[in-house]
């Protein structure tokens, strides 16, 4: 079975400092991840996404984020935070259909609030 | 990029109605949809997979019965709350696969999503 473990439910930056948003999964497949955002009352956008390619994955708005297999982590990073910044984010794994998994479908972590201090 | 809606987007009903929620994808055809729901400041938990022209694939503890999905076709998924209770009020999500999306590296596409106030 494959799991996201989100560390930290919340975290705060000043405007302009890094962001680091942890995510670790479990998958006894190769994985394919996901880093989603979401604004209040809204659905979730894709950030970006690692499907075996190229382990450093840049997304929008200036978010990138790393596989590392060793420490089974795909964290989140932005160098400089921006007030509009501040949502939820979402890790998430998929079901590897090549390995025999059904449908795909998204497995979600829990989730990070980001909070953007002036 | 593909765009998926969701109507309504927010919803308040009494106890004991039934409401209905609609998913479309406006610029593609998405043979595959899929039904979330996410309580308040929690993850979205996938309810149900719902393909087209076939019965919804419901994940473990969802009442096939109280929450009705219909994929009729490649553009519209419906999820009918039936006798709905105030525990059942939630933010309801929907997403959807493009029809080229044969491969499981391919996005899948989220809904606005719906806020179902049950009273």
């Amino acid at each position: 079975a494959q799991s996201v473990t989100q560390l930290g439910s919340h975290v705060s930056v000043s405007e302009g400092a890094l962001v680091l948003l942890r995510c670790n999964y479990s998958s006894s497949v190769p994985p394919y991840l996901f880093w989603y955002v979401q604004y209040p009352n809204q659905g979730l956008q894709l950030l970006l996404k690692y499907t075996s390619a190229a382990t450093l994955v840049k997304g929008i708005n200036g978010f990138e984020a790393e596989f590392k297999k060793s420490e089974t982590s795909f964290h989140l990073t932005k160098p400089s935070a921006h007030m509009s910044d501040a949502a939820e984010y979402f890790c998430a794994v998929r079901n590897n259909m090549n390995y025999g998994g059904s449908q795909g479908n998204l497995i979600f972590g829990k989730g990070t609030k980001l909070s953007v201090k002036p | 990029g593909a765009v998926v809606s969701q109507h309504p987007s927010w919803v308040i009903c009494k106890s004991g109605t039934s409401v209905k929620i609609e998913c479309r994808s406006l610029d593609f055809q998405a043979t595959t949809m899929f039904w979330y729901r996410q309580f308040p400041k929690q993850s979205l938990m996938l309810m149900a997979t719902s393909n087209e022209g076939s019965k919804a694939t419901y994940e473990q503890g969802v009442e096939k019965d109280k929450f009705l999905i219909n994929h009729a076709s490649l553009t519209l998924s419906t999820l009918t709350v039936t006798s709905a209770h105030p525990e059942d009020s939630s933010f309801y999500i929907c997403s959807a696969w493009t029809d080229t999306s044969s491969r499981p590296t391919d996005t899948q596409y989220f809904g606005p999503g719906t806020r179902l106030t049950v009273l």
